[in-house]
């Protein structure tokens, strides 16, 4: 059972535009959630989290939204830069004592110079 | 601050043998998890270790198990290697203030041949 989904395996982008990183889940016990950047052969590096009682949190050119109804949440990086070409992971955190992050299958992002 | 330190880097196996992972968490950490990456599955949690007790476990068979000592470091044991184990293995630590956000290491890439 997959709880957390990232639907689109891959992504490609032009530098300067919007990259728009979607993920679903189905867990309503996830109190927070994160994406996490990730370079080949490297581990995960922590991009931006969210609380679950929010609906939007800001870092710099990263965006998160979430919808709690749709159990939808989405990463925005504006403007995209080719450094950012990445696998992007989404996981979902339940909280409360104990760390156990579940992640989605990542979507690789592409940022065409 | 040094990172979360995995050894080794790279291991090479031969199916029917054991293996030992190792992971240094960030210093005054004491929250460490263990994650295995494939290209099929994503990443999936093995297991939890807080103040040197398991809290939580994924559904990986008995074949993998792990420990972590006083001093915070934490070891991942597979024993009889099966083809399949080869992957990514990954070892995050936390703090577990706040919004709980994990750090990696760089991982293990665990061949079994």
């Amino acid at each position: 059972d997959q709880q957390v989904k990232q639907n689109s395996p891959s992504l490609s982008v032009q530098e300067g535009r919007i990259s728009i990183l979607n993920c679903d889940y189905t867990n309503s016990m996830f109190d927070y959630f994160l994406w996490y950047k990730k370079y080949p052969a490297e581990g995960p590096t922590f991009l931006i989290s969210i609380s679950s009682i929010k609906d939007k949190n800001e870092d710099g050119r990263f965006t998160v939204f979430l919808n709690k109804s749709a159990k939808h949440l989405s990463l925005h990086i504006v403007p995209s830069q080719p450094g950012d070409s990445a696998v992007y992971f989404c996981a979902g955190l339940i909280s409360g004592g104990y760390q156990k992050v579940t992640f989605g299958t990542g979507t690789k992002l592409q940022v065409i110079p | 601050k040094a990172g979360v330190t995995q050894t080794p880097r790279y291991l090479i196996k031969t199916r029917g043998q054991q293996v030992t992972l190792s992971c240094s968490p960030i210093s005054g950490h004491r929250s460490v998890s263990w994650y295995q990456q494939t290209p099929g599955q994503g990443l999936q949690f093995l297991f939890e270790y807080f103040s040197e007790t398991q809290r939580n476990k994924g559904n990986f068979p008995g074949r993998f198990s792990g420990r972590q000592f006083s001093n915070s470091r934490s070891e991942m044991n597979v024993s009889t290697l099966e083809l399949g184990d080869s992957a990514l293995y990954l070892c995050a630590s936390s703090s577990l203030g706040g919004e709980a956000e994990a750090f990696f290491g760089q991982g293990t890439r665990l061949t079994v041949v």
